[in-house]
């Protein structure tokens, strides 16, 4: 079965301090993964995805096939960075179902 | 650029009552997302649309929720009758897919309770 999962629901670091969302994924075939974030009272939107192998908002994320992991991570955090974040593998080409992990939500605290 | 459009963005009614949910996607997407999030959870997939075409509906409730996509634009997510547990918010997104981009562009959600 298709499983996503990211174990911890709050996450809270201190300004500057490194975080790192941690994503596992079950999924037959080759997923597209991408990371969404929601910022407080706005849409949900995508950050990034592995495809593009690029760095926004100082974020990145590598796809680990091995441990089927796509870990989320920057190395400072910013006060602007408290958001929901959801990991989310996209199905085989074609079918462009998404599942949508449980999401965790990331506090920076001053 | 308006985004998607989702009217309303609060619906309050009593069980057993119709409600519906209206979605205008982003303009020249071809593909139409209705999800379902329930508090503390991720988007959960309830239909989707290609053009006016329900490529995949296998999670939509179909006893009591329908859809329709009449014009292969604009959208409609139809409960009949709300029971307590549909209490939600209701997602639509859309999607162009060109170019192998695979991003999905979100409304701002209508948010149901049911007493």
């Amino acid at each position: 079965a298709q499983r996503v999962t990211q174990p911890e629901k709050l996450l809270s670091v201190f300004k500057g301090a490194p975080v790192e969302l941690k994503c596992n994924y079950s999924y037959s075939g080759s997923p597209e993964l991408f990371w969404y974030v929601q910022y407080s009272r706005q849409r949900l939107q995508l950050l990034l995805r592995h495809i593009s192998r690029e760095s926004i908002k100082g974020f990145t994320a590598d796809l680990n096939k091995g441990e089927t992991s796509f870990h989320l991570k920057k190395p400072f955090a910013q006060e602007e960075d408290s958001a929901m974040y959801y990991c989310a593998p996209l199905g085989a080409t074609g079918t462009y179902k998404y599942i949508f992990g449980t999401g965790t939500r990331l506090k920076v605290l001053a | 650029e308006a985004g998607v459009v989702q009217s309303p963005r609060y619906k309050i009614i009593e069980k057993k009552q119709p409600v519906a949910f209206w979605c205008n996607p982003i303009s020249g997407h071809n593909t139409l997302y209705w999800y379902l999030q329930n508090l503390g959870q991720g988007p959960e997939l309830l239909i989707r649309y290609e053009n006016e075409e329900a490529v995949d509906d296998s999670q939509l409730p179909k006893d009591r929720f329908s859809a329709e996509r009449l014009k292969g634009v604009d959208s409609t997510l139809k409960i009949q009758p709300a029971e307590l547990g549909d209490s939600a918010v209701y997602l639509c997104a859309s999607s162009s897919n060109r170019g192998g981009l695979n991003e999905q562009f979100f409304g701002p959600g209508t948010r149901l309770t049911v007493l």
